[in-house]
C-alpha cells in the first residue's frame, strides 16, 4: 500500500449500533498513526495517536486498534449517537519525516 | 488548549485578484505551521511547511510564487493565493505543531473555502 487509505467512504448507523471502519497505510516506515474527527464547520479534533503495534486506545464510546505490520487500524463506535456524526480521519506519520499523510476519511452519520 | 482560528472561513473572490488566509495559534506558541488544500471529495494535501522565521518549505507541485506563504511569528501564519484564478477554488486548511512534539500531533484550524469567479 503506498497511500493511506480508508474505508468505507460513507456509511450510515441506526442510533445505537455499533461500527466500525478501517484506515490502511503503509506498513514499511512507519512511525505514527493518528485519528482525527471533523464535524462539518468546526476543525478536525483529534482523537488518538497510536505508534505500537497491538495498541488499543479509547475514549469514550470510541476506540480504536492497530496493526503495524500488515498495515492497517480499525475504529470503532459503541451504542453511535447522533453526536458522533462527523467526518473520521486517519494520517499516517512515516519514519523519514514529519507530514502527516491523510486518508479520505470515512463519513458516519448515525441516525436516531 | 492548543486552538487554532483561521480567517476567513469564506471568500469569494474575482478572477486575478488576491487573497490572504489567516492561522493563529491562540494559547500556544508554534513552531511550525501547516497548509493543506482539499479538493471536492478528496483527502486532504500537504501544501507547504512552514516554520516561524525562515521560507516555508514546499511539497512538489505546489507553485510557491503562487501560493505565499509567511510564518512571521510563532502565534501567525498567512497563505496568500496571488492572481487566483477558478481552478484555486478549493477548501484550505491550516495546523500548527508545538514544539518538541514527538509524533507531529497537529493542531487544526476550521478551514477557509474559497471561491474564485
Amino acid at each position: 500500500i503506498l497511500n493511506v487509505e480508508q474505508s468505507p467512504q460513507s456509511l450510515h448507523v441506526q442510533e445505537g449500533d455499533s461500527t466500525n471502519f478501517t484506515c490502511s497505510f503503509p506498513s514499511s516506515n512507519f512511525y505514527a498513526l493518528h485519528w482525527y474527527r471533523w464535524e462539518t464547520a468546526k476543525s478536525p479534533e483529534a482523537l488518538f495517536v497510536m505508534t505500537l503495534n497491538g495498541d488499543e486506545k479509547k475514549k469514550g464510546r470510541i476506540s480504536a486498534t492497530l496493526n503495524t505490520k500488515e498495515g492497517y487500524s480499525y475504529l470503532y463506535i459503541k451504542g453511535s449517537q447522533p453526536e458522533d456524526s462527523a467526518t473520521y480521519l486517519c494520517a499516517s506519520v512515516g519514519a523519514a519525516g514529519n507530514k502527516l499523510t491523510f486518508g479520505g476519511g470515512t463519513r458516519v452519520l448515525v441516525k436516531p | 488548549g492548543a486552538v487554532v482560528s483561521q480567517h476567513p472561513s469564506r471568500v469569494i473572490c474575482k478572477s486575478g485578484t488576491s487573497v490572504k488566509i489567516e492561522c493563529r495559534s491562540l494559547d500556544f506558541q508554534a513552531t511550525t505551521m501547516f497548509w493543506y488544500r482539499q479538493f471536492p471529495k478528496k483527502s486532504l494535501m500537504l501544501m507547504a511547511t512552514s516554520n516561524e522565521g525562515s521560507k516555508a518549505t514546499y511539497e512538489q507541485g505546489v507553485e510557491k510564487d503562487k501560493f505565499l506563504i509567511n510564518h512571521a511569528s510563532l502565534t501567525l501564519s498567512t497563505l496568500t493565493v496571488t492572481s487566483a484564478h477558478p481552478e484555486d477554488s478549493s477548501f484550505y486548511i491550516c495546523s500548527a505543531s508545538l514544539w518538541g512534539s514527538l509524533y507531529n500531533e497537529q493542531f487544526f484550524g476550521p478551514g477557509t473555502r474559497l471561491t474564485v469567479l
